[in-house]
């Protein structure tokens, strides 16, 4: 069974650029959830959606959106780059909204902001 | 205070030692206590998850609990190379969401 996946692994972007990244979830999962990690540090939640519902939010600017399609895959968009926004970007999905941590990710997709 | 912290490392030690990883909390509600591992350029994979206090075993790894002093380990019996990695713990946050710590990077030397 195909795990998460997500594209672009990586890409370039310049300051003021507009990125969308994207995540199919594991078959059957209907949870997603976006992580962003800068290097050396540990994820930190940015949205959380739940049957094509928003379920949580993140302490993340409203530069960041992002929604799910019925299929259950995710794009999150990320508007008026930073440098600062450079960081890996994962998606996680789980089976259901309340999850034990049983969140599965993909290996990410690596943002650099010039 | 950060919800939960850990500490970074660097951590080296040779193949067979005993590894002890170990993370604090703030928020004495928290229930749900996992150890992820990430291998270089690869997203984070769910370890352990212990629910409340006490130990949980799994194989070379056991994950433990102590609620009264907010203190959450996880040892790493006869450490291989391939054990190698950064491993996070994590709690879950409401419904919605897992707080990280900062990881720990760990290196098995053969």
């Amino acid at each position: 069974d195909a795990g998460v996946t997500q594209s672009p692994t990586h890409l370039i972007k310049t300051r003021g650029q507009h990125v969308t990244l994207r995540c199919s979830p594991i078959s059957g999962h209907k949870s997603v959830s976006w992580y962003q990690q800068v290097l050396g540090q540990g994820p930190q939640f940015i949205f959380q959606y739940y049957e094509k519902e928003e379920r949580g939010r993140g302490n993340f600017p409203d530069r960041f959106s992002a929604r799910q399609f019925p299929n259950y895959s995710s794009e999150l968009n990320v508007n008026a780059l930073l440098l600062g926004d450079s960081a890996l970007y994962l998606c996680a999905s789980s089976l259901a909204i309340w999850n034990t941590g049983e969140l599965f990710f993909g290996e990410g997709s690596r943002l650099t902001v010039l | 205070q950060k919800e939960v912290e850990q500490d970074p490392g660097p951590l080296s030690v040779p193949e067979g030692a005993i590894v002890s990883l170990n993370c604090t909390y703030s928020n004495s509600a928290f229930q749900y206590f996992m150890w992820y591992r990430q291998y270089s350029r690869k997203g984070p994979e769910l370890l352990m998850y212990t629910y409340s206090s006490g130990n949980k075993e799994d194989g070379r790894f056991t994950a433990q609990v102590d609620k009264s002093s907010k203190y959450i380990s996880l040892f790493i019996r006869d450490s291989q190379p391939s054990d190698s990695a950064t491993y996070l713990c994590a709690i879950i946050q409401g419904a919605q969401k897992l707080v990280f710590g900062q990881g720990t990077r760990l290196t098995i030397n053969p």
